[in-house]
């Protein structure tokens, strides 16, 4: 248990579907994330939100939409998803987004388990 | 994007057996943190280095921060059957505006045979 949250653990959904992807961290963070993790590729970072304002959209396509109501919860809204979407979606936390060149020990990420999206 | 070699990628040993695993990059680093993520899971950490030389370690993990800032290893003593899973490295990068994101290496897959 990291105090990451992430809900559904998993979900399959068809192209034309709307679905959510809710992630909730009791952990008193300021920072959430999204990474997406696909099979033989690195985590991917997708999007950085910190104090509920995103500072980071790593160039990441419309149909994947983030939503930050306050710190501790996070959504990502799917619509029009495609096969090639489907992958583990992991949420994370950290205390802070920044450091003064280097992540001290009180601002480690955690990750929630993660979400597992199949796109039929 | 930096880009954080991890090797080797997959491994296979026999339970009892020490394993090795490395990271390494072109650019330097103040910190190397080792993550491991088992089946359905999303990954946890497991040592944190934040200092060039540093050896840290965590049970049956040892983690040494390189000295030259561009590398880490992870060295995991006698192994057991729940040490399956994939390991990784990652680094804060940089990101404009006072803040660093971290970016992983590609993974170890590890396998322990009983």
């Amino acid at each position: 248990e990291t105090g990451v949250t992430q809900t559904p653990r998993h979900l399959v959904m068809g192209m034309t579907n709307k679905k959510s992807l809710k992630c909730e961290q009791h952990l008193g963070h300021n920072a959430m994330y999204w990474y997406k993790q696909s099979a033989k590729k690195p985590l991917e970072l997708m999007f950085v939100y910190n104090f509920k304002e995103q500072t980071e959209n790593n160039s990441v396509p419309s149909r994947f939409s983030p939503e930050c109501p306050n710190s501790s919860h996070l959504f990502l809204h799917l619509h029009t998803l495609q096969p090639e979407d489907s992958a583990l979606y992991l949420c994370a936390s950290s205390q802070e987004l920044s450091a003064p060149g280097r992540l001290s020990s009180g601002n480690t990420i955690y990750f929630g388990e993660g979400s597992w999206l199949t796109v039929v | 994007g930096q880009q954080l070699n991890q090797s080797p990628q997959s491994m296979f040993i026999q339970e009892g057996e020490d394993v090795s695993m490395n990271c390494t990059s072109s650019s330097i680093f103040n910190t190397w943190l080792w993550y491991k993520q088992e089946p359905g899971e999303g990954p946890v950490l497991l040592i944190a280095l934040y200092k060039a030389g540093e050896l840290t370690s965590n049970g049956r993990l040892t983690a040494q921060f390189g000295i030259t800032r561009k590398d880490s290893f992870l060295n995991i003593s006698a192994s057991i059957p729940s040490d399956v899973g994939i390991y990784f490295c990652a680094v804060p990068l940089y990101s404009g505006a006072g803040s660093y994101q971290l970016t992983f290496g590609k993974g170890t897959k590890l396998s322990v045979i009983p």
